[in-house]
């Protein structure tokens, strides 16, 4: 079953509107990563968030995580057309090794 | 230049057919996966590898087959005893040795039932 739920599953914003896509799990977690897919394409890792760590910053993009309530968001500042993709959280469970579990996607739409 | 490569792009499979997707990875890493992605679905593993000639079953593993005889390579066999097989099938590798890494993906083999 799939570990992580995303919230919006589909999202539209103007360019330089920030925008906020949400991911729950279920179970304890070694970390928890956000991938970027563009339609048809494989995934680009973006940013990796250890069980420890409650907030990282890469360029535009603000993740946090509260594993209290195992929750995590992933926050695209000053939005461009070009961030239009599908973004996946994906975490690595505890006692699961290096396997990925992945969330259900949020559709991200900037628009011009 | 390194990464994973996938192919075809696209694959048609006749009813009863077998089929093999290719993954191939120049990046040195132990250990090779293959996910499922359903139109508008996120990702379900199929199996995954963390050594050459190893490999277990993910959480969808019915219905395929997999071999890792070299590092480099992890094909993917959709067998006739999978019933629906239509969806994008995607490949990724890590190096397997550290809990908190990220995966590398190929572009990906969209497979088609004619």
């Amino acid at each position: 079953s799939q570990q992580g739920e995303e919230d919006p599953q589909a999202l539209s914003i103007q360019e330089g509107e920030n925008a906020t896509m949400n991911c729950s799990y279920k179970t304890s977690i070694n970390n928890l990563q956000w991938y970027r897919q563009n339609s048809g394409r494989g995934l680009v890792h973006l940013i990796l968030i250890r069980s420890n760590e409650r907030e990282k910053h890469s360029g535009r993009l603000r993740v946090t995580l509260d594993t209290s309530k195992k929750s995590s968001s992933l926050l695209i500042t000053a939005s461009r057309a070009a961030d239009t993709a599908s973004y996946f959280c994906a975490t690595a469970f505890t006692g699961g090794g290096n396997k990925l579990t992945f969330g259900t996607g949020t559709q991200l739409k900037v628009e011009l | 230049d390194g990464g994973i490569t996938q192919s075809p792009k696209y694959l048609f499979r006749k009813e009863g057919q077998n089929v093999t997707l290719s993954c191939e990875q120049n990046l040195n890493h132990d250990a090779m996966y293959w996910y499922r992605q359903d139109p508008g679905q996120g990702l379900r593993l199929i199996y995954y590898s963390q050594i050459v000639n190893d490999f277990q079953k993910g959480d969808i593993a019915e219905g395929y087959s997999v071999s890792r005889e070299k590092k480099e390579s992890f094909p993917l066999t959709v067998t006739s005893a999978q019933k629906n097989p239509t969806a994008f099938y995607l490949c990724a590798s890590g190096t397997g040795r550290d809990r908190n890494e990220k995966l590398f993906f190929g572009s990906g083999t969209q497979l088609s039932v004619l």
